[in-house]
């Protein structure tokens, strides 16, 4: 049982190029989020969904976008990268919007733009 | 707004010795708190939440709605509990987590 899975775990981007961290989840979990950890900082939300073809924005939607096509996937859009993306990245899931408080995170992944 | 405030970034202490890893929040409804731990090499996980009043691996939370604080405490603190904790509000479907502290148990 993989959980939750992020692609890639580092990426280098150059300013304005553009790029897509993928995650998947095998959970069957109807809610997916994606956070944004900078150095020092708590996560922040980005966007969620609560089920595929439903997304939402968090805290810090701008520079990116998501999509929900099926439950199992939530890709997350970097359109125009710029340093100010460089972050580390983690997507997670939960069954019912984390009522048990339970969210289940992938490994991360750690962007840099240069 | 809602906040998660976590004061301390950086926890040393021996092992052995009681360990509070401090939480306050701000938030007008009625709260839904939870501490989440990172070991090294590891997932982001779930440690406790304050609903269950549950105690895991020596843990314990308790929380204040006067002081609006969730604080983390175990008392006699082990090796092993070296690792980055965060502390979370739910509102909603939305989580927001803490900055995070990092505790070191000195063997």
């Amino acid at each position: 049982n993989a959980g939750v899975t992020q692609t890639p775990k580092f990426r280098i981007l150059k300013i304005g190029q553009s790029m897509t961290l993928q995650c998947t989840q095998d959970m069957n979990h109807n809610y997916m989020y994606w956070y944004r950890q900078d150095p020092g900082m708590g996560l922040k939300l980005i966007y969620y969904s609560v089920g595929a073809g439903i997304t939402d924005k968090g805290e810090v939607p701008n520079g990116y976008n998501v999509s929900r096509s099926t439950t199992e996937d939530f890709p997350l859009r970097l359109e125009l990268a710029a340093p100010s993306q460089t972050s580390v990245y983690f997507c997670a899931s939960s069954s019912s919007g984390g009522a048990t408080g339970e969210l289940f995170f992938g490994e991360g992944s750690r962007l840099t733009v240069l | 707004a809602q906040r998660v405030t976590q004061p301390e970034k950086l926890l040393s202490v021996f092992k052995g010795a009681p360990v509070e890893l401090k939480c306050n929040y701000s938030y007008s409804g009625s709260p839904e708190l939870f501490w989440y731990v990172q070991y090294s090499r590891q997932r982001l996980q779930l440690l406790l939440r304050h609903i269950s009043r549950e105690s895991i691996k020596g843990f314990t939370a308790d929380l204040n709605k006067g002081e609006t604080s969730f604080h983390l405490k175990k008392p006699f603190a082990q090796e092993e509990d070296s690792a980055m904790y965060y502390c979370a509000l739910r509102v909603g479907n939305q989580f927001y987590f803490g900055t995070g502290t990092s505790l070191t148990v000195i063997p």
